[in-house]
């Protein structure tokens, strides 16, 4: 079976200041991991996500992801958020011995302040 | 492009009752999942319809129930409800034999049972 944790559950930070949001998963198989963002009243939007080939992934709106096997890692990075950026972040993974569905963490909320 | 379109946006419902969702998916995709995400925590997989039946199924009771249609839509049908099953409900849909690659999810249907 899958598992994903977001050790976070909420995270405040100034606006222009950094931002890591810290996702561990649990597979005993070969995995694809995803991030999503949720604003609010809204659906899931992809930021990006790690199929094969590169650790460090890049998505959209300056977000980046680094796959870590041996730490069963895929922390979400941001070098500078804004105000926008203010929403919940879903960890998820999913694989073939799964079926292809997605397990999801239970989200980090990101708050950013001016 | 119209990406994925769920009906009701709103819906409230009394104990007891049975509710119907649906779901219309991206074009050109034609698997669709289900996810119930109750408040303040991730999303879980309900069930994913493929060629109009039901593939995968996740840890909930037959009161859920689905369908696909000959378009790819969907439905999601609920009986009997319980004020736990106050959720939001996301569609989500994928590629053909693509569903590793990421899948599109629609803003999903507040259902609220009172």
């Amino acid at each position: 079976a899958q598992s994903v944790t977001q050790l976070d559950s909420q995270v405040p930070v100034f606006e222009e200041a950094p931002v890591e949001l810290r996702c561990n998963y649990s597979s005993s198989v070969s995995v694809y991991l995803f991030w999503y963002v949720q604003y609010p009243n809204q659906g899931l939007q992809l930021l990006l996500k790690y199929l094969s080939g590169s650790t460090l992934v890049k998505g959209i709106n300056g977000f980046e992801a680094e796959f870590n096997k041996s730490q069963t890692s895929f922390h979400l990075r941001k070098p500078s958020v804004h105000i926008s950026d203010t929403a919940e972040y879903f960890c998820a993974v999913s694989g073939k011995a799964a079926g292809n569905k997605l397990t999801f963490g239970g989200g980090t909320r990101v708050l950013v302040k001016p | 492009d119209a990406g994925v379109t769920q009906s009701p946006t709103h819906l409230i419902k009394t104990r007891g009752q049975q509710v119907t969702l649906r779901c219309s998916p991206k074009s050109g995709h034609d698997t669709v999942s289900w996810y119930q995400q109750a408040l303040g925590q991730g999303p879980q997989f309900i069930f994913q319809y493929y060629e109009e039946e039901e593939r995968q199924r996740g840890n909930f009771p037959d009161r859920f129930s689905g369908h696909q249609f000959p378009n790819y839509s969907s439905e999601l049908n609920v009986n009997a409800l319980l004020l736990g099953d106050s959720a939001l409900y996301l569609c989500a849909s994928s590629l053909p034999g693509q569903g590793n690659y990421g899948y599109t999810f629609g803003s999903g249907t507040r259902l609220t049972v009172v």
